[in-house]
């Protein structure tokens, strides 16, 4: 696509239950990155995706937290078990090969998760 | 340990003037910079970067200043309008990953 896209835009789930998120980055990109930002904090690092594996996994907050890539494209990140800690704005963003070419970064509009 | 640092949270501009926004980092490895916008409900989008080989770069108003003994950059917004109000963050390539800043919310009033 033209852009990364995200969905779903919006999310509101009960405290415990399981969310998924998608991202599709835009076509031809490698490497797939997710972030979040809760309110009033800066863009906090999640998980790195280069094609299919995630070399950095460093900044999923605790093990509820998951994430996976297939065909080198689409990525989704799980959260099982939702705490109303978790609930910040998810954003996703791709890259052609990451650090290598110093590239920019292309973010998607986010997924706002809401913890209730 | 936060390695790009954004100390000022937010700068109030008057239309027409010069915002200018800073950011430190720690790390003497880094070597590539970028800073994005974001608008409220929407991702951040790409302003401008700069090469550590550098220490200007300039896309039409916005301009990239890096000073990389003090471990700073700076970005120049010149003449600030009032479109231009959203949160920068400055960033940096680290091993793998964009290492962002807090975020500095910048407002231009008439």
């Amino acid at each position: 696509g033209a852009g990364v896209s995200q969905s779903p835009s919006n999310k509101v789930t009960e405290k415990g239950k399981d969310v998924e998120l998608r991202c599709d980055p835009i076509s031809g990109h490698t490497a797939l990155y997710w972030y979040r930002q809760s309110l009033g904090q800066g863009l906090e690092f999640l998980i790195y995706f280069q094609g299919n594996s995630a070399p950095d996994k460093s900044g999923l907050p605790s093990d509820r937290f998951s994430a996976e890539r297939t065909g080198g494209s689409v990525s989704t990140l799980t959260i099982q078990r939702t705490q109303q800690e978790d609930s910040a704005v998810y954003l996703c963003a791709s890259s052609l090969t990451g650090t290598l070419r110093k590239a920019e970064a292309f973010f998607g509009q986010g997924t706002r998760l809401t913890v209730v | 340990d936060q390695q790009v640092k954004q100390n000022s949270p937010s700068l109030s501009v008057q239309e027409g003037r010069i915002s200018i926004l800073n950011c430190d980092y720690t790390n003497s490895m880094f070597d590539y910079f970028l800073w994005y916008k974001k608008y409220p409900a929407e991702g951040p989008t790409f302003l401008i970067s700069i090469s550590s080989i550098k220490d200007k770069n300039e896309d039409g108003r916005f301009t990239v200043f890096l000073n990389k003994s003090a471990k700073h950059l700076s970005l120049h917004i010149v003449p600030s309008q009032p479109g231009d109000s959203a949160v920068y963050f400055c960033a940096s390539w680290g091993t793998d990953k964009l290492i962002f800043g807090t975020g500095t919310r910048l407002q231009v009033f008439p």
